[in-house]
């Protein structure tokens, strides 16, 4: 992996809860983007990053914030888990460099009972 | 916008036969085309990259792709599969201006080696 580590690997919450879910990178990157991963879905776009402070929704933002106060931390936040938003949830991360690829952690599994 | 159509979400190959995974795009721009696989448990890895440099890919562990821009498509072949090919292919799109622009998957097609 380059230099992503996403936390928690694993969480079962409840609905109704808050959630938060961390990626931190090591390689300096300007952007970073969190995708939830669902069967018959692929990948959808949650919310991205491009740089400090600096964020926009994706394709599937409601009921999650973001936050980046800094290069190399970027939270998810579930506002109030529901159990629609049980899914895998990957953030990447991408150098500015023109048609760069992006670069994936391992994933968190989300469960909301 | 764009988007990708990636053609049955499971394919199944024999050892040692040829893998052919199929993706189509729409583009308003000219694309910038991305494969990727996914194994289990794990998160997605770059296979190659199609940035209108040559229209025939190569990627790693012997993967190909050919942009058609006549038939919108960019499809990944492998002469002769292998076991440890088994995983999950996605292909995803992007505009050119690519800075703040979103990658766009597929919905993915997972591949079974049959031995």
């Amino acid at each position: 992996d380059a230099g992503i580590t996403q936390s928690p690997r694993h969480k079962v919450t409840e609905t109704g809860t808050p959630v938060t879910l961390r990626c931190h990178q090591t390689e300096n990157h300007r952007y970073m983007y969190w995708y939830r991963q669902d069967p018959g879905h692929g990948l959808r776009l949650i919310h991205y990053s491009y740089g400090v402070k600096d964020t926009d929704k994706g394709e599937v933002s409601d009921g999650y914030s973001v936050s980046r106060s800094k290069t190399e931390d970027f939270l998810l936040t579930l506002e109030s888990a529901t159990s629609s938003q049980t899914s895998v949830y990957f953030c990447a991360i991408r150098s500015g460099q023109k048609n760069s690829p992006l670069h994936f952690g391992n994933g968190t599994r989300l469960t909301v009972t | 916008a764009q988007s990708v159509t990636q053609l049955g979400s499971h394919v199944s190959v024999s050892e040692g036969a040829l893998v052919l995974l199929r993706c189509n795009y729409s583009s308003s721009v000219p694309p910038y085309l991305f494969w990727y696989v996914q194994y289990p448990n794990q998160g997605l890895q770059l296979l190659l990259k199609y940035t209108s440099a040559a229209t025939l890919v190569k990627g790693i562990n012997g993967f190909e792709a050919e942009f058609k821009k006549s038939e919108t498509s960019f499809h990944l072949t492998k002469p002769s599969a292998h076991m440890s090919d088994a995983a999950e292919y996605f292909c995803a799109v992007s505009g050119s201006n690519f800075g703040n622009e979103k990658l766009t998957f597929g919905t993915g097609t997972r591949l079974t080696i049959i031995p």
